[in-house]
């Protein structure tokens, strides 16, 4: 079965920390994304990796950054984390051979920042 | 500007009617279409897909969706509602990159909720 792996479901963080969320994907997939999910807003793409060590800024990246060290892993660091930055946090994964786009998605990380 | 729209924030229905989850969308050139649902705490799980070909697509669980090219829509049906059913529903868009993965943008989310 596929499987999309976020390290954390749940994270409570102090304004300021650096915050590390991580997700492993097992199906050799090329595509990596960070959604964040907030209630009347849907997702909103964060970052997306086409391939290792490549990035690309998705709509909200401010006060955001990845790292692709390695196919499998796709990681989401936020700097110095804010309150406006609680919320859900969902990785996807996506094959680009044979894939019209379909994400899988991990089981979400949800962050809240006091 | 490409994007995708939910119109109904909640819907409800009574177990065993059937149900219907409104979508429309905005895109350059052929669309290419989802839906996704979740369940409480859990990451969104896919239930199909509109690429080409029938204008009537069937998903899991029994649910199946409508695309309609003139009107924009991709409209989320099932005949026969269950109290299981109720979840948040995300329709999404697939938007092209110069790279062939592409990129989804989601609607706004609707929350469905089937009553016995």
């Amino acid at each position: 079965d596929v499987k999309v792996t976020q390290s954390s479901r749940y994270l409570v963080k102090r304004t300021g920390e650096k915050v590390f969320l991580e997700c492993v994907q097992d199906m050799d997939h090329e595509n990596m994304f960070w959604y964040r999910q907030d209630p009347g807003l849907g997702l909103r793409l964060i970052y997306f990796s086409y391939d290792v060590k490549m990035k690309e800024k998705g709509d909200i990246p401010e006060g955001y950054s990845v790292s692709r060290e390695k196919k499998e892993r796709f990681s989401l660091i936020l700097e110095s984390a804010s309150t406006n930055q609680t919320s859900m946090y969902l990785c996807a994964s996506s094959p680009t051979s044979g894939g019209i786009g379909e994400l899988f998605f991990g089981e979400g990380s949800r962050l809240t920042v006091l | 500007a490409q994007s995708v729209a939910q119109p109904e924030d909640q819907v409800n229905v009574a177990e065993g009617n059937p149900l219907t989850v409104k979508c429309t969308y905005s895109v350059s050139g052929n669309p290419y279409l989802f839906w996704y649902v979740q369940y409480p705490n859990r990451g969104l799980q896919f239930l199909l897909k509109y690429i080409t070909g029938d204008n009537l697509v069937k998903g899991s669980y029994g649910f199946e969706a409508e695309f309609n090219k003139s009107q924009t829509s991709f409209h989320l049906k099932k005949p026969s509602a269950l109290v299981s059913d109720s979840a948040l529903y995300f329709c999404a868009v697939r938007v092209s990159h110069y790279n062939q993965g592409g990129k989804l943008i989601f609607g706004q989310g609707t929350e469905l909720s089937v009553k016995p």
